[in-house]
């Protein structure tokens, strides 16, 4: 079945520097690829996805760049601001349809 | 719209204690899911309902059970606490099981001492 690796497990930047988080996946046939933040207390959000038949999608400071050849995608954010800080998961469907989530990388931006 | 509802907020049950986490959804999605997260772990599917009528195990789906009431409500349901289930779970669903995108809830915590 579908496995799903993130890293780093926790990652601390300072204001207005980029960050990137990768996850690498193992099912081949996978074709959906979405990154959700959760604030602390908070319940997960959907912040940007991409399919398989692209290779990166940008909205504003953040993106998503897929590789499917290596298996791996990952979530880049520029310019960095302190309300970016929060834990960010990556997942990947299985064949069933039901979405793989990654173990989470908890951001910390440095004022 | 209120999106996915989750009640209650806050629970905390001694070990053997039995109780039902309740969730709703108002976007007439037909997939619906329960996460538990549990630090450094993710979000792990305990049961899932691809539409309104059936319903399937995911990855933890010991100690649980669920019912897929009608469209809106799936409930998870726990008979007999233990402390390995104390951590907070998540109510989500999707407007079908191959649309992807999944809304969630607020989330429970749940303390079992």
């Amino acid at each position: 079945g579908e496995n799903v690796e993130q890293h780093p497990s926790t990652l601390s930047v300072q204001e207005g520097d980029s960050a990137v988080i990768k996850c690498t996946y193992s099912d081949s046939a996978s074709n959906y690829f979405p990154w959700y933040k959760q604030e602390l207390g908070k319940r997960p959000q959907l912040i940007i996805d991409i399919r398989s038949n692209v290779g990166e999608k940008k909205d504003q400071r953040i993106a998503v760049t897929l590789n499917k050849t290596a298996k791996h995608f990952s979530l880049h954010i520029t310019e960095t601001q302190p309300e970016d800080s929060a834990v960010y998961f990556c997942a990947a469907p299985n064949q069933g349809g039901k979405l793989i989530f990654g173990q989470g990388t908890e951001l910390s931006v440095k004022p | 719209n209120a999106g996915v509802t989750q009640t209650p907020k806050f629970q905390v049950l001694k070990t053997g204690q039995s109780m039902t986490l309740q969730c709703a959804q108002d976007m007439n999605h037909n997939s619906m899911y329960w996460y538990r997260q549990d630090p450094g772990m993710g979000l792990r599917l305990i049961y899932y309902s691809a539409s309104e009528g059936t319903t399937d195990k995911g990855e933890v789906p010991n100690g649980y059970n669920v019912s897929r009431l009608n469209k809106r409500e799936f409930s998870l349901r726990l008979e007999s606490a233990a402390p390995s289930q104390t951590s907070v779970y998540f109510c989500a669903s999707s407007a079908g099981t191959y649309d992807y995108e999944q809304y969630f809830g607020p989330g429970t915590r749940l303390t079992v001492t």
